[in-house]
């Protein structure tokens, strides 16, 4: 069955980098677009970027400067990296597959929550 | 970027009907989705392109809405509905999703 899991650090120190990889199973990467999306404690979602089925990435504006997405495709995982982190990036950071012609979300991970730490 | 409007929380009792709204500042064709989320847990899909029921999702939950203006209805309402609702457009670049409708079981 489809299945996507993130696996990160809890904690991360101010100003570093994170690095977040979403592993996933019963599809593929190069047939399916994993996004990434976030959510802060009490607040509502917030998408982040995509990487495409053929390769290629898509990046939410508010974050271009600082995000990068990426994938093994053998390893069947896709990667986030956010550096210059701050405090307001404190949130639950959730992989999630497309379904690409409507654009809805039908396959969720279960999150990681990363704290931004001074 | 398009903003999802949608109310803060709604109450209702057991049995009612509640009707959910999601207003969006731009026109999104028909390329609306809603989610639930209960607390600690990822997002669910529910609906699809504004009216389509996702698969496995009981027949109590219903949407409707073009252009700007989107409502998911739940009738009956179950003790179990108690969630965040979250609705997500795909027509215009970046995804944008609403702030969510907390709703609370009576």
């Amino acid at each position: 069955q489809v299945q996507l899991k993130e696996t990160g650090p809890d904690l991360v120190q101010l100003t570093q980098t994170l690095s977040i990889t979403c592993t996933v199973s019963g599809f593929s990467l190069t047939t399916y677009n994993v996004h990434w999306v976030r959510q802060p404690p009490g607040k509502g979602l917030e998408w982040m970027g995509a990487m495409w089925n053929g390769g290629g990435t898509d990046y939410n504006s508010a974050f271009k400067s600082r995000l990068s997405i990426s994938r093994d495709t053998s390893k069947s995982q896709v990667f986030l990296k956010m550096n210059s982190l701050q405090t307001d990036d404190t949130a639950k950071y959730f992989c999630a597959r497309l379904n690409y012609g409507p654009g809805y979300f039908d396959y969720w991970g279960q999150g990681v929550m990363v704290t931004v730490s001074s | 970027d398009t903003v999802l409007t949608q109310s803060p929380a709604l109450a209702v009792s057991p049995g009612e009907r509640v009707s959910i709204s999601c207003r969006a500042s731009e026109g999104v064709n028909s390329y609306m989705h809603w989610y639930q989320q209960k607390p600690g847990q990822q997002p669910k899909l529910l609906i699809y392109k504004a009216s389509n029921l996702a698969s496995g999702v009981p027949a109590r939950f219903s949407g409707s809405g073009s252009g700007t203006d989107f409502t998911l209805t739940i009738d009956p309402v179950e003790a179990d509905d108690t969630a965040t609702y979250f609705c997500q457009q795909s027509w215009n670049d970046p995804f944008t999703f609403g702030s969510g409708t907390k709703l609370e079981i009576k």
